[in-house]
């Protein structure tokens, strides 16, 4: 298996731009969780799946972001208008039951200038 | 919802020396307890976990122990080598919520 797969890994935009951040989870995997990592509040859970239904998303932070699975294979992690405070690694994980541990993609670093 | 403190933030040893990291959590009915360790400009990787049927786990020089009554559980890692060094995460809960981590620097 290829992992967790995030997209893209980098990306740079400016202030007021819709920003989508992708990821496709490890197949079979029905628990689907975004994290967003920064310095000073480390790692932060957004939001999670499981079985494509959003199940608790009192981490997002804001109206501006938004996420969808719409299907088993494929989620996205939306930021509109961002702003630099939006500025961090958001990572997406993935698991099935029973748990051992969450699998992590390799993390979108985000930068809004 | 689930609250997860760890410490310390830093820790430095010298090389062959252990390293103990402590968290706290909240949430009694968490029942799963896992630590990752994150390389700089790296995704998290899990090292160990624990149930909270389990007291104490052990794989090589890595070790970690439960207790459910205080709410706590640690990290004990043995002989340790520059290669350890890292940030080290706990966490707690059926979705996971992470301590803010512990730096790790092990000097030879």
């Amino acid at each position: 298996d290829a992992g967790v797969i995030q997209s893209p890994r980098h990306e740079v935009t400016e202030m007021g731009q819709e920003v989508t951040l992708r990821c496709k989870p490890i197949s079979g995997h029905d628990y689907l969780f975004w994290y967003r990592q920064t310095m000073m509040r480390g790692l932060e859970l957004l939001i999670y799946f499981n079985n494509n239904v959003p199940i608790d998303d009192s981490g997002m932070p804001e109206d501006r972001f938004s996420a969808k699975m719409p299907n088993a294979s494929f989620s996205t992690l939306k930021i509109q208008p961002s702003e630099p405070r939006d500025s961090a690694v958001y990572f997406c994980a993935s698991t099935t039951l029973p748990i051992v541990g969450y699998t992590f993609g390799s993390g979108t670093r985000l930068t809004v200038v | 919802g689930e609250n997860v403190e760890q410490h310390p933030s830093t820790l430095s040893v010298q090389e062959g020396d252990s390293a103990v990291i402590k968290c706290t959590y909240s949430d009694s009915a968490s029942n799963y307890f896992p630590w990752y360790k994150q390389e700089l400009g790296k995704r998290p990787q899990l090292i160990i976990d624990i149930r909270s049927n389990v007291g104490e786990k052990k794989d090589q020089r890595i070790a970690v122990t439960l207790n459910k009554t205080a709410k706590h559980f640690s990290l004990h890692i043995t002989e340790t080598q520059p290669e350890d060094s890292a940030v080290y995460f706990c966490a707690a809960g059926t979705a996971l919520i992470f301590g803010k981590g512990t730096t790790l620097s092990v000097s030879s």
